[in-house]
């Protein structure tokens, strides 16, 4: 089966452009979650959908990050304006419906990742 | 809070076998995952450990004891493409992962 696969692979914008990153999930997961690696720092959750609703958003830094999911098939995570500090990696994963299940072990897929750089 | 803590790098050589420590405390633990980064690459599934005790799956294992909030990876007979980051990563409430650093492994010839 095909990955999860993301696009752009990097993007490089000046401070206070928009910027869109798209992830394309598994098909069938119903599971999309957002995580992001800032620089020297560890990959940090921004949020979880589960079909097209947001099911936990806890993570997204401020409202200049809005992320859609729109049908409950691709994702896209805008950044508006864009600021030096959102510069990072950003990682989109994808599982199937969440089960205890040691042998799935969630069924977490994570993509390669759009590296964004913020000039 | 949540907070994963590993160390930074280590070195080994081609062959040997490596451990890496991972400490955690969390909330709403459910679970320990250790995935492995190659650089640019996406991280990819390497073990899961929710009960206490060792998992084995060829030259990895992971070993879990959620009394002391503690884990590491074993990897055994080292090889050169082991040379990645290993990430470590606990498992909360509504199956969001809270990762630690990650662990640069360098094997040398």
């Amino acid at each position: 089966e095909a990955g999860v696969t993301q696009f752009p692979s990097h993007s490089v914008i000046e401070k206070g452009q928009t910027v869109t990153l798209r992830c394309d999930p598994i098909s069938g997961h119903d599971n999309l979650y957002w995580y992001r690696r800032v620089m020297g720092k560890e990959i940090k959750f921004l949020l979880h959908f589960v079909k097209e609703s947001k099911q936990d958003e806890s993570g997204m830094p401020n409202n200049r990050f809005l992320a859609e999911r729109t049908g409950g098939t691709y994702s896209t995570l805008k950044v508006q304006p864009a600021e030096l500090e959102d510069s990072g990696v950003y990682f989109c994963a994808s599982s199937q419906r969440l089960t205890v299940d040691r042998a799935s072990s969630y069924g977490y897929t994570f993509g390669s990742g759009t590296r964004l750089t913020v000039v | 809070g949540q907070n994963i803590d590993q160390p930074t790098e280590m070195t080994a050589t081609e062959g040997a076998i490596v451990q890496i420590n991972c400490t955690y405390q969390t909330s709403g633990f459910n679970g320990l995952f250790w995935y492995q980064q190659h650089a640019g690459e996406a991280p990819t599934f390497l073990s899961y450990n929710v009960l206490d005790g060792l998992e084995e799956k060829g030259r990895f294992s992971s070993f879990l004891s959620r009394s002391k909030g503690y884990s590491y990876l074993l990897l055994k007979e080292l090889q050169m493409k082991d040379s990645a980051s290993y990430l470590c990563a606990a498992a909360v409430n509504d199956y969001k992962l809270s990762f630690g650093a990650g662990t640069t492994v360098t094997v040398r010839a």
